[in-house]
């Protein structure tokens, strides 16, 4: 079985500083980790994903993730926060092993950023 | 490419109704899924398919039915609406080969009374 953590349900930052948006997994296997944004009545937008290969992963509009497979964890980060950053962040895993392609979601992050 | 597409995009059903989500995509992807969203749960996996003729129970499967003729289309189905279906309903496709990236439409907002 595979499962997603995101143990914090909002983060608040200020405006230009650095934020983290935590992600804990369980896979039985090696991990696939993805981070989705989703904003105000829209799908969900993907953002970056771990495969394999270097641990720090960059993305779209200045994210990056760091996998950490000690820690089991895919913790989402942006150096300076802008207020349209301000969304809904899903954290998703799949089993490498995992037939189908499906993901497993977690109870996403609300990111408020304040000017 | 219009990428994965939904409609509608707003609905409101009496309990026992019957209802069709149509779902579309033009990206020749092998892999669709049905999602519901509902607050503080994230995303759960209706159903989804792995290609044209072949579908699959995923974690929330009761209340729903699926198919999967072609490789564009697939289609969800309330059989007897409930309140307990009121959610937002995300159609995902699946770019497979070095990536597993899916893609999401817009979704189908359900109210069910």
């Amino acid at each position: 079985a595979q499962s997603v953590a995101q143990p914090e349900d909002q983060v608040n930052v200020a405006e230009g500083n650095p934020l983290t948006v935590k992600c804990t997994y369980s896979v039985s296997g090696n991990p696939y980790l993805f981070w989705y944004v989703q904003y105000p009545n829209r799908g969900l937008q993907f953002l970056l994903k771990y495969i394999t290969g270097d641990n720090l992963v960059k993305g779209s509009y200045g994210f990056e993730a760091e996998f950490n497979k000690s820690q089991t964890s895919f913790h989402l980060k942006k150096p300076s926060a802008l207020v349209s950053d301000s969304a809904l962040y899903f954290c998703a895993v799949r089993d490498y092993n995992n037939a189908g392609n499906m993901l497993t979601f977690g109870g996403g992050t609300r990111l408020m950023v304040k000017p | 490419n219009a990428g994965v597409t939904q409609t509608p995009k707003f609905q409101v059903l009496k309990t026992g109704q019957s209802m069709t989500l149509q779902c579309a995509q033009d990206m020749n992807h092998e892999y669709m899924s049905w999602y519901r969203q509902d607050p503080g749960m994230g995303l759960r996996l209706i159903h989804y398919s792995v290609g044209a003729g072949i579908t699959d129970q995923g974690e929330v499967p009761n209340g729903y039915n699926v198919s999967r003729s072609t490789t564009e289309d697939f289609p969800l189905r309330l059989l007897s609406a409930a309140p307990s279906q009121t959610s937002v309903y995300f159609c995902a496709s699946t770019q497979t080969g070095g990536g597993e990236t899916q893609y999401f439409g817009p979704g189908t907002r359900l109210l069910v009374l």
